[in-house]
């Protein structure tokens, strides 16, 4: 039982460059999200998925798009990266609304 | 709409000694509030929660009181260890209708031995 992991761990990429980052979760969660954490700023809410097809903007959604083709899986992409994208990106997960979430360990993008 | 503040940090203590880290909370109705704790290099892991008034969560030997008259959170600890170094942040769910977590800004804790 790994819980919630994350892939890559780092990445580095020039402005204009495209990624995704990956996140699996083996608890059978419905509930899945994604969080970018800056400095001073605790963790703000990108995007979030209430089930498996299902995609909802957050607190910052602007130059990120999500996927949930499968339900252990929460994929958020960057399709032309900015220097204001580098941060920490945490993906939760939790079975219902009211429930602790469970983190992965975060993947650190640096944007140049 | 509904907010978390925490005190800033960091908080350097020395073993042994007592931790408060201060937590107030705005919000529609009566969340659940819970402290979560991220060691260095690591995800958010959660510490302790209560969900009503009244209500004393503890863990690890941190304890917070969900304080409704004061709208309070705060995470106590009576002899901290090295071990305990850490991001801690205070956080809120709403009672109802909503599922969207709101965290704080965290305030990271250094113990020295």
């Amino acid at each position: 039982n790994a819980g919630v992991t994350q892939t890559p761990k780092f990445r580095v990429l020039k402005t204009g460059q495209s990624m995704t980052l990956l996140c699996a979760q083996d608890m059978n969660h419905e509930y899945m999200y994604w969080y970018r954490q800056d400095p001073g700023m605790g963790l703000r809410l990108i995007h979030y998925s209430v089930g498996e097809g299902t995609t909802a903007k957050g607190e910052v959604p602007d130059g990120y798009n999500v996927s949930r083709l499968k339900k252990q899986n929460f994929l958020l992409g960057l399709e032309s990266a900015a220097p204001s994208q580098t941060s920490v990106y945490f993906c939760a997960s939790s079975k219902e609304a009211s429930k602790q979430q469970f983190f992965g360990p975060g993947t650190r993008l640096t944007v140049l | 709409g509904d907010s978390v503040t925490q005190m800033e940090g960091p908080v350097t203590l020395s073993e042994e000694a007592f931790l408060t880290i201060n937590c107030t909370y705005t919000a529609t109705g009566y969340p659940s509030l819970f402290w979560y704790v991220q060691y260095p290099g690591e995800g958010l892991q959660l510490l302790l929660k209560a969900t009503k008034a009244d209500d004393k969560g503890s863990n690890k030997g941190f304890e917070a009181t969900y304080r409704k008259e004061t709208t309070s959170f705060h995470l106590e600890k009576g002899s901290v260890q090295v071990s305990d170094s850490a991001v801690y942040f205070c956080a809120s769910l709403p009672a109802t209708g909503g599922f969207k977590t709101i965290f704080g800004a965290g305030t990271r804790l250094f113990v020295k031995a």
